[in-house]
């Protein structure tokens, strides 16, 4: 347990569909990433919100929206994915988004491992 | 470009010693890190490095050489549990992390 939880687990949707994903933090942490994970690639800075507000957003389609209501959640929102985006969906957190380690370590959630027919 | 370069995948045995190479060409540098990822599981720290030299923590170390761009994570009396990927992150002049491909590792008995 890192003390990030994601919901759900494993998401199979159509191209069609709107889905959420959902990432709680536990930590009291300031700073909270979506990464997208393919196989035998880096991981993938998506969007970055510190003190909930976004800092980052690394040319990622509009068909994800990412939500940011407070410093403990995050939302992913989907909408008319396509197949390509299929992949794990990590969110992580961290004190702060400067400084040394102990800013700047990351606790990372479990994942989504979203599936998109 | 920023670029991380780690090897895909190594094997080695039980009870052995194994080191994983991380060169790294980042604009800026504050610092690196190592994570270890099971399979379907969250990834999670291992170490960090901002400063030349060796860190030590148990049976794993982390080298860091600045001036080489280059890091290794050191993992000896190797246990079947180290079986896992290791990801290499650097922290770049953003304080944002540039990540590695990962090294998958299997452990043979």
């Amino acid at each position: 347990e890192t003390g990030v939880t994601q919901t759900p687990r494993h998401l199979v949707m159509g191209m069609t569909n709107k889905k959420s994903l959902k990432c709680e933090q536990h930590l009291g942490h300031n700073a909270m990433y979506w990464y997208k994970q393919s196989a035998k690639k880096p991981l993938e800075l998506m969007f970055v919100y510190n003190f909930k507000e976004q800092t980052e957003n690394n040319s990622v389609p509009s068909r994800f929206s990412p939500e940011c209501p407070n410093s403990s959640h995050l939302f992913l929102h989907l909408h008319t994915l396509q197949p390509e985006d299929s992949a794990l969906y990590l969110c992580a957190s961290s004190l702060g988004t400067s400084g040394d380690s102990s800013y700047n370590e990351q606790f990372f959630g479990p994942g989504t491992r979203l599936t998109v027919l | 470009g920023q670029n991380i370069d780690q090897p895909t995948e190594m094997t080695a045995t039980e009870g052995a010693i194994v080191q994983i190479n991380c060169t790294y060409q980042t604009s800026g540098f504050n610092g690196l890190f190592w994570y270890q990822q099971h399979a379907g599981e969250a990834p999670t720290f291992l170490s960090y490095n901002v400063l030349d030299g060796l860190e030590e923590k148990g049976r794993f170390s982390s080298f860091l050489s600045r001036s080489k761009g280059y890091s290794y994570l050191l993992l000896k009396e190797l246990q079947m549990k180290d079986s896992a990927s290791y990801l290499c992150a650097v922290s770049d002049s953003n304080y944002q992390l540039i990540w590695g491909a990962g090294t998958k590792l299997i452990i043979k008995p």
